[in-house]
């Protein structure tokens, strides 16, 4: 089946460090793909997406790129803040429209002063 | 703009009880489902819904009943509590073919 795989945390990084949380994924078909952040007592919250290869998703300094050559989708911040602190799903979905989005495991990131 | 909500925000259930998770949007979204969040394993899929009368059952529906009588509202429902069914549960919605999902704030379920 269709799953996701992320990099295990916890990340603690300081403030003003570049962060890269690694994401592949195996597909049956060709799908879309999607970041989310979970900050603290909070639900999830799309981050970024792309729907096709080559793709890049971006949002509020947050890039990743459809990699469908290395089946990727890694996330990228060239300098985080304090306030990034959240943890961070990758997720897929087939899109045909029913199917249910797929989500990797999450990864936290605590960034500090 | 209401979108997801979710009640209650925490609850403690002592083995054996029954409850309802409620779970409201206001979107007119077809598609709904609940998910549970438990650490280390990211988020895994109860149940979803595509349309008012149709329900489906996801990764780990054992221990858990949906009806979707309307469009706005997915309910589920915990028969007998088990320990194994303390989680923070979260339900998400958004248009047939569209995203992206929306989330509520999650209910935390505590069983004894």
């Amino acid at each position: 089946g269709d799953s996701v795989t992320q990099m295990e945390g916890p990340v603690t990084l300081s403030e003003e460090a570049f962060l890269t949380i690694n994401c592949t994924y195996t597909a049956t078909g060709y799908p879309s793909l999607f970041w989310y952040v979970q900050y603290p007592g909070e639900g999830l919250q799309l981050l970024l997406k792309a729907t096709k290869a080559d793709d890049k998703g971006s949002n509020k300094g947050f890039e990743a790129t459809y990699r469908k050559e290395t089946t990727s989708f890694h996330l990228e911040k060239g300098s985080v803040q304090v306030s990034d602190s959240a943890v961070y799903f990758c997720a897929l979905t087939i899109a045909s429209g029913n199917t249910p989005l797929v989500f990797g495991k999450g990864t936290r990131l605590s960034v500090i002063a | 703009n209401a979108g997801v909500t979710q009640t209650p925000k925490f609850q403690v259930l002592k083995t054996g009880q029954s409850m309802t998770l409620q779970c409201a949007q206001d979107m007119n979204h077809e598609y709904m489902s609940w998910y549970r969040q438990d650490p280390g394993m990211g988020l895994r899929l109860i149940h979803y819904s595509v349309g008012a009368g149709i329900t489906d059952q996801g990764e780990v529906p054992n221990g858990y009943n949906v009806s979707r009588s309307t469009t706005e509202d997915f309910p589920l429902r915990l028969l007998s509590a088990a320990p194994s069914q303390t989680s923070v549960y979260f339900c998400a919605s958004r248009r047939v073919g569209g995203q992206p999902q929306h989330f509520g704030d999650g209910t935390r379920l505590s069983i004894l």
